[in-house]
């Protein structure tokens, strides 16, 4: 089945520590998203990727790193430059076809903690 | 600024109606997606409206009103599973979403 995979489910981080959050699609979607969702407000765009070896960063980009080296996969790297990085991460993807208004299909997210 | 608004908490009968609302402003307007938000899961897509008028898919539809800033969905026939957030997102002229903080439905028995 198709699908987006993210993983792990759960992380903890430690302080001054780097971890990344895998995302892998086999949808063959152009597009790739990462979004940061804190309770009670809505999705924050970290950042996209329209093509391969091309992102843009969105509204909260500082303290994140991502690479699209393949089609398939959009890694989000949290750097320790990321002072409160405790919250649930999304990774989402849509086809680009009849222009950009394709809806966007999540993965299962992985929910980050500070130790 | 961007800016949407949707009620924080909603309480709805099983069997019941409810129309969950939302207004918006954004720089430009290219359609505007509903999605569904189970506790703890990720966002799944309902709807996506971009013209004015009605959307109907089973048992939700969706309204959208691009003059007035305003769209509904609208739930029929509530179930227990209809429990979870509604989240209501505009797509801005750079085709960027952006995202309500979304309403809590809560089905009473």
């Amino acid at each position: 089945d198709g699908g987006i995979t993210q993983s792990p489910k759960y992380l903890f981080r430690k302080e001054g520590q780097n971890v990344t959050l895998s995302c892998e699609q086999n949808l063959n979607h152009d597009a790739m998203y990462w979004y940061r969702q804190d309770p009670g407000q809505g999705l924050r765009l970290i950042y996209y990727s329209q093509i391969v070896n091309d992102f843009q960063k969105g509204d909260i980009a500082e303290g994140y790193s991502v690479s699209r080296e393949k089609k398939e996969s959009f890694p989000l790297t949290v750097t320790s430059a990321q002072k409160n990085p405790t919250a649930f991460y999304l990774c989402a993807s849509s086809s680009l076809g009849q222009g950009d208004t394709q809806p966007q299909h999540f993965g299962d997210g992985t929910r980050l903690s500070i130790l | 600024g961007q800016n949407i608004d949707q009620p924080t908490e909603m309480t709805a009968t099983e069997g019941a109606i409810v129309q969950i609302n939302c207004t918006y402003q954004t720089s430009g307007f290219n359609g505007l997606f509903w999605y569904q938000q189970h506790a703890g899961e990720a966002p799944t897509f309902l709807s996506y409206n971009v013209l004015d008028g009605l959307e109907e898919k089973g048992r939700f539809s969706s309204f959208l009103s691009r003059s007035k800033g305003y769209s509904y969905l609208l739930l029929k026939e509530l179930q227990m599973k209809d429990s979870a957030s509604y989240l209501c997102a505009p797509m801005d002229s750079n085709y960027q979403l952006i995202w309500g903080a979304g309403t809590k439905l809560i089905i009473k028995p």
